[in-house]
């Protein structure tokens, strides 16, 4: 069964330092999907990406977040300047045509800003 | 209020049990409706889709009223697995496809 995976699975930076988190999609899916979830809070939309370009964005995806479909599989998440609060588990989500299908999410990357 | 609110937990129950979860929401714009579950520090998958007419699959039954804006899941016959958390989510039309997620309620199946 196609899975949507994400590397790393854990990143450990240093406050102030940019950070990517990588994600490949389900290939056939169309909507990509960033979510965040601080340790012991519920999941938090960040923003949606459809035909490259963010279709919905959360108040917390500020302008030190961006998003990037480089190629044909990938789509990343930049942090350029991270914080300590930026510390959370980062959830990809991506589904396959209208944007209220079943979302399908990767299995996260911890993120720990020391 | 909160988007989306769920029973606060934990849930307690021996294996066998019935369960039910209770969730609210508050958006009228609210268009498709999901209960997803979580396992410890995991991704949440995607129980079940929820519809207007209730849904069944095996021991779980969802139940959506409109009106209320309330949203239920039963599970029956609870198994060791079915420990998790259990999270109510929904999303809004013309907001890009943005899951609100509700808080969760654990649950815990004992032997």
């Amino acid at each position: 069964e196609p899975e949507v995976t994400q590397t790393p699975s854990h990143q450990v930076t240093q406050m102030g330092q940019e950070v990517i988190l990588h994600c490949v999609p389900i290939s056939n899916h169309l909507y990509f999907y960033w979510y965040r979830q601080i340790l012991g809070q519920k999941v938090e939309f960040l923003v949606s990406f459809y035909n490259n370009e963010i279709s919905e964005k959360s108040e917390i995806f500020d302008d030190q977040f961006s998003v990037e479909r480089p190629d044909g599989s990938n789509f990343t998440l930049k942090i350029r300047s991270t914080k300590l609060e930026d510390s959370a588990m980062y959830f990809c989500a991506s589904n396959p045509s209208t944007s209220t299908d079943t979302q399908y999410f990767g299995p996260g990357t911890r993120l720990t800003v020391l | 209020r909160k988007e989306v609110e769920q029973d606060p937990g934990p849930f307690n129950v021996p294996e066998g049990a019935t369960v039910a979860f209770n969730c609210t929401y508050s958006n009228s714009a609210s268009q498709s409706f999901f209960w997803y579950r979580q396992d410890c520090r995991k991704e949440p998958k995607l129980l079940m889709s929820v519809y207007s007419s209730g849904n069944e699959d095996g021991r779980f039954t969802a139940q959506l009223n409109r009106a209320s804006q309330y949203i239920s899941l039963l599970i029956r016959d609870s198994k060791l697995s079915d420990s998790a958390t259990y999270l109510c989510v929904v999303n809004i039309v013309n907001q890009g496809g943005k899951l609100i997620f509700g808080q969760g309620t654990e649950l815990s199946v004992k032997p």
